[in-house]
């Protein structure tokens, strides 16, 4: 069983829509969470970061986090096409190296 | 600021041949890491370098090699390609000071025939 859990998708949504994109994990351990946007052939980029349970909010974004489930969610209000990308979760224990565990990643398509 | 770049874009290999894929980084970061992506797989962790001086294996670092020349730069070197390690190779970096996110360069696809 692979420590982090993501949804390969696709998930395809029309303009407008409300999306979820989730990832479960198994170890206990990890403190902090992060989501990537990756567009095609590019780069993951760092989308959110949260310390913990609870929600962050950064305009149409919103990652919550229930540590009590081993689970975290990335919500995207009004969806747009250039929404459409690959959404990988990344986590972490507190350790010197820093080392990020990630996801398989989740392919989202917002359909105009 | 260029924040992180690697060279090559692109790489062809044959079997057997070796290579180094560079990167470098102008944030000031201390901890940089090389990963590759391969359809399904996810983003795997090859080698990485928490801070100048120091390197460390990742999930798969069998087949490459690393060197953290400096602060700025971390190579990863292929000694004898296989076509396995046809993937696209992304390097990141990190800030020293708690687990801030990693940051990506552009990615090096490379195929080994």
């Amino acid at each position: 069983q692979k420590e982090v859990e993501q949804d390969p998708g696709p998930l395809s949504v029309p303009e407008g829509a409300i999306v979820s994109l989730n990832c479960t994990y198994s170890n206990s351990a990890f403190q902090y969470f992060m989501w990537y946007r990756q567009y095609s052939r590019k780069g993951p980029e760092l989308l959110m970061y949260t310390y913990s349970s609870g929600n962050k909010e950064d305009g149409r974004f919103t990652a919550q986090v229930d540590k009590s489930s081993k689970y975290i969610s990335l919500f995207i209000r009004d969806s747009q096409p250039s929404d459409s990308a690959t959404y990988l979760c990344a986590m972490t224990v507190m350790d010197s190296s820093y080392k990020l565990i990630f996801g398989s990643g989740t392919r989202l398509l917002v359909r105009p | 600021n260029a924040g992180v770049t690697q060279t090559p874009k692109f790489q062809v290999l044959k079997t057997g041949q070796s290579m180094t894929l560079q990167c470098a980084q102008d944030m000031n970061h201390n901890s940089m890491y090389w990963y590759r992506q391969d359809p399904g797989m996810g983003l795997r962790l090859i080698y990485y370098s928490a801070s100048e001086g120091t390197t460390d294996k990742g999930e798969v670092p069998n087949g490459y090699n690393v060197s953290r020349l400096n602060k700025r730069e971390f190579s990863l070197r292929l000694e004898s390609a296989a076509p396995s390690q046809t993937s696209v190779y992304f390097c990141a970096s990190s800030g020293g000071y708690g687990p801030t996110g990693q940051f990506f360069g552009p990615g090096t696809r490379l195929t080994v025939l």
